[in-house]
């Protein structure tokens, strides 16, 4: 069963407006972390926001935001004021498992979504 | 933030050879690494657990005797693709905990390889 969905291969935004990248997760764990990461052509993950399960405040990082419903199972990514650099794809990410486990660091990665700023 | 370098990042090589990747944390200790692979517009897959001083953990599916890890040291782990055929032509990317495993503090990526097998 799929763990972390990313729905929107595809999105497009105008520079200057803000933007909604959807992620729903599953897992039976209390304890687990969200992670959103940006890949741009070149390759690299950067590191954007992290999330975790018994965090009560959303996430905050600049211009992104992570909208976490947990009874939902969602962690949305909203990147305000859209720059032409934002356009990359954007990965949402699930770290399940307590500190200490030998598997703790292990990712499990959505599909992904393409984000394409306009001017 | 925490750094880690990969080495190379882009590898074309004949049919039959084996390459190696570099996976180095510059400026903290990693007693844990991860490799990912990834084909292109597609996510990442979770390959194989590198463990400092210990045999590499790997993921269901995953030959570890075409892929083989070592974790020699506390900043080094390398990832041998043996007798690379065409279709492990793919880009390879590995990260690190930066606190370990014990913190909930970031992982950090190399800048991955993209490997061409001819």
């Amino acid at each position: 069963a799929q763990k972390i969905t990313q729905t929107q291969p595809g999105m497009f935004v105008q520079e200057k407006e803000a933007v909604t990248l959807d992620c729903t997760y599953d897992t039976s764990d209390q304890s687990y972390g969200l992670f959103w990461y940006k890949q741009p052509s070149s390759g690299e993950m950067i590191f954007l926001i992290y999330q975790g399960s018994y965090d009560e405040q959303n996430a905050t990082e600049g211009r992104y935001s992570l909208n976490f419903q947990k009874a939902r199972k969602s962690a949305n990514l909203v990147i305000s004021a859209s720059q032409l650099g934002d356009s990359a794809m954007y990965f949402c990410a699930m770290r399940e498992g307590k500190a200490g486990g030998t598997s703790y660091g292990k990712l499990t990665f959505g599909q992904g979504t393409i984000l394409t700023v306009h001017p | 933030g925490a750094v880690v370098s990969q080495h190379p990042s882009r590898v074309i090589c004949k049919s039959g050879t084996s390459v190696k990747i570099e996976c180095r944390s510059l400026d903290f200790q990693a007693t844990t690494m991860f490799w990912y692979r990834q084909f292109p517009k597609q996510s990442l897959m979770l390959m194989a657990t590198s463990n400092e001083g210990s045999k590499a953990t790997y993921e269901q599916g995953v030959e570890k005797d075409k892929f083989l890890i070592n974790h020699a040291s506390l900043t080094l782990s390398t990832l041998t693709v043996t007798s690379a055929h065409p279709e492990d032509s793919s880009f390879y990317i590995c990260s690190a905990p930066e606190g370990g495993l014990a913190t909930n503090e970031k992982l950090f990526f190399g800048s991955g390889t993209q490997l061409s097998v001819l």
